[in-house]
C-alpha cells in the first residue's frame, strides 16, 4: 500500500525566514496532494493542496510544488510568522475522490520571533 | 453552515469493553471518513464510507467497523478494546463532487483505554 515519507520532524525558523518540508510517496497512482495544518488541540485544516496533472500551485505565502518522476512533494511557507506554528502534515490518496488520505508522519514547525 | 460534528468528545473506556463513535458531516456533504491519531503513528486512516457502503479500508483489524446512515451520518465501533486504541479518533467529511473534494475535520473523540 502507499506509504508517505515526511522530513524533517521539526523545523525551528526565525520570523520571516522560509520553511519547507519535503515528503515523498510510494504509490505511483497517487494523485492528491494536500497539506494540513494542526494547531495544538485543534482539528487538522487543509492549508493548500495540489492534483498530479500540476507542478506547482500557490496561494499567498503558500506554495506546494510536485515532482511525479520522483514521487515527491513539497510545502515552502515564506516570510514565516509565529502564527505559523503548528504541526505539518501532508498526504496522499489514490482516490478518485481524495479520500482514503494516507499521512505523513508531521513536521512540528516553530518559528521564533 | 455547522461544520463536521463528532460526538462524545471524551471517553474512557477499559480493556475488553466495546465503543461507539458518532461523526455528523457537514451538512451536503456525502463521504465520511475515519481516521486514528496516535503520538507514535501520527494519521492512519480507517476506513471511509459514501452512500451507506464502505469505499476504501485501511489496514486495521476487523475489531474495528464502521456504518453509515441514509443521512450521511456514520458510526464508528471498535469491540475488545485494548489498551493501545487510545487514541484520539477523527472523521472528515467531504462533498465527493467532481471537482473539489476538501476533507474537512471535525474535533475528534479522544479514546482512553484503561
Amino acid at each position: 500500500g502507499e506509504n508517505v515519507e515526511q522530513h524533517p520532524s521539526t523545523l525551528s525558523v526565525q520570523e520571516g525566514d522560509s520553511a519547507v518540508i519535503k515528503c515523498t510517496y510510494s504509490d505511483s497512482a497517487s494523485n492528491y496532494f494536500p497539506w494540513y495544518k494542526q494547531e495544538l488541540g485543534k482539528r487538522p485544516q487543509l492549508i493548500i493542496d495540489i492534483r498530479s496533472n500540476v507542478g506547482e500551485k500557490k496561494d499567498q505565502r503558500i506554495a506546494v510544488t510536485l515532482n511525479k518522476t520522483a514521487k515527491h512533494f513539497s510545502l515552502h511557507i515564506t516570510e514565516t510568522q509565529p502564527e505559523d506554528s503548528a504541526v505539518y502534515f501532508c498526504a496522499a490518496s489514490r482516490d478518485q475522490a481524495g479520500t482514503a488520505l494516507i499521512f505523513g508522519k508531521g513536521t512540528t514547525l516553530s518559528v521564533s520571533s | 453552515k455547522a461544520g463536521v460534528t463528532q460526538t462524545p468528545r471524551y471517553l474512557i473506556k477499559t480493556r475488553g469493553q466495546q465503543v461507539t463513535l458518532s461523526c455528523s458531516p457537514i451538512s451536503g456533504h456525502r463521504s465520511v471518513s475515519w481516521y486514528q491519531q496516535t503520538p507514535g503513528q501520527g494519521l492512519q486512516f480507517l476506513f471511509e464510507y459514501f452512500s451507506e457502503t464502505q469505499r476504501n479500508k485501511g489496514n486495521f483489524p476487523g475489531r474495528f467497523s464502521g456504518r453509515q446512515f441514509s443521512n450521511s451520518r456514520s458510526e464508528m465501533n471498535v469491540s475488545t478494546l485494548e489498551l493501545g486504541d487510545s487514541a484520539l479518533y477523527l472523521c472528515a467529511s467531504s462533498r465527493d463532487s467532481a471537482t473539489k473534494n476538501i476533507q474537512y475535520f471535525g474535533a475528534g473523540t479522544r479514546l482512553s483505554v484503561l
